[in-house]
């Protein structure tokens, strides 16, 4: 079945450090592939999105390539402000189209 | 509102009790989501609806758990005879009709405790 497997957090930063955080999936075929974001007392928004094998989303600075090969999408951003402190979630479309999956969100912490 | 609405936004109830929660989408939205995010278990479906088809009921732990949608709108998530283990926040999205994209638009929860 699909699934989403990402780092367990809590990833803690100093502002201006460099930001992974890894994402692998197992599914059927070439899912779309989603970063959602969840700031302090809002809802899940999207962030970035890949379609396809080899698609770079990119929104904020950041940034998630889709690798076919290694079945990851892996988050990046090269300087993290304290604005960034978040839950992110990685997630997939299911071969229905029809649902997110998502992995168990990493908790992402930058302190000036 | 422009947004999807929850309500209760916390609710706290005894053990044994039902509860219902409320979700208002996104006026136009087709698509209706619920989820559970329970902590150190991310977010978990439980069910979609989709227009007027019949509701993926999937992800539904358990036959307490119960949902509809009416007028195509508003949808409400029930759970009957609580357990503690259903403590949570429920998550509402919606989004958009036929292609999926994949954004779902969410509100910001109904955090139920069973005491």
């Amino acid at each position: 079945g699909n699934s989403v497997t990402q780092m367990e957090g809590p990833v803690t930063l100093s502002e201006e450090a460099f930001l992974t955080i890894n994402c692998t999936y197992t599914a059927t075929g070439y899912p779309s592939l989603f970063w959602y974001v969840q700031y302090p007392g809002e809802g899940l928004q999207l962030l970035l999105k890949a379609t396809k094998a080899d698609d770079k989303g990119s929104n904020k600075g950041f940034e998630a390539t889709y690798r076919k090969e290694t079945t990851s999408f892996h988050l990046e951003k090269g300087s993290v402000q304290v604005s960034d402190s978040a839950v992110y979630f990685c997630a997939l479309l299911n071969q229905a189209g029809t649902a997110l999956i998502f992995g168990k969100g990493t908790t992402l912490s930058v302190s000036s | 509102g422009a947004g999807v609405s929850q309500s209760p936004s916390n609710k706290v109830t005894e053990k044994g009790k039902d509860v219902e929660l409320r979700c208002d989408p996104i006026s136009g939205h087709t698509a209706l989501y619920w989820y559970r995010q329970s902590l150190g278990q991310g977010l978990e479906f439980l069910i979609y609806f989709q227009g007027n088809s019949a509701p993926d009921k999937s992800g539904l732990p358990s036959d307490r758990f119960s949902a509809e949608r009416t007028g195509g709108s508003v949808s409400t998530l029930t759970i009957q005879r609580t357990q503690q283990e259903d403590s949570a926040v429920y998550l509402c999205a919606s989004r958009p009709g036929t292609p999926n994209t994949g954004e779902l638009f969410f509100g910001e929860g109904s955090r139920l405790t069973v005491l």
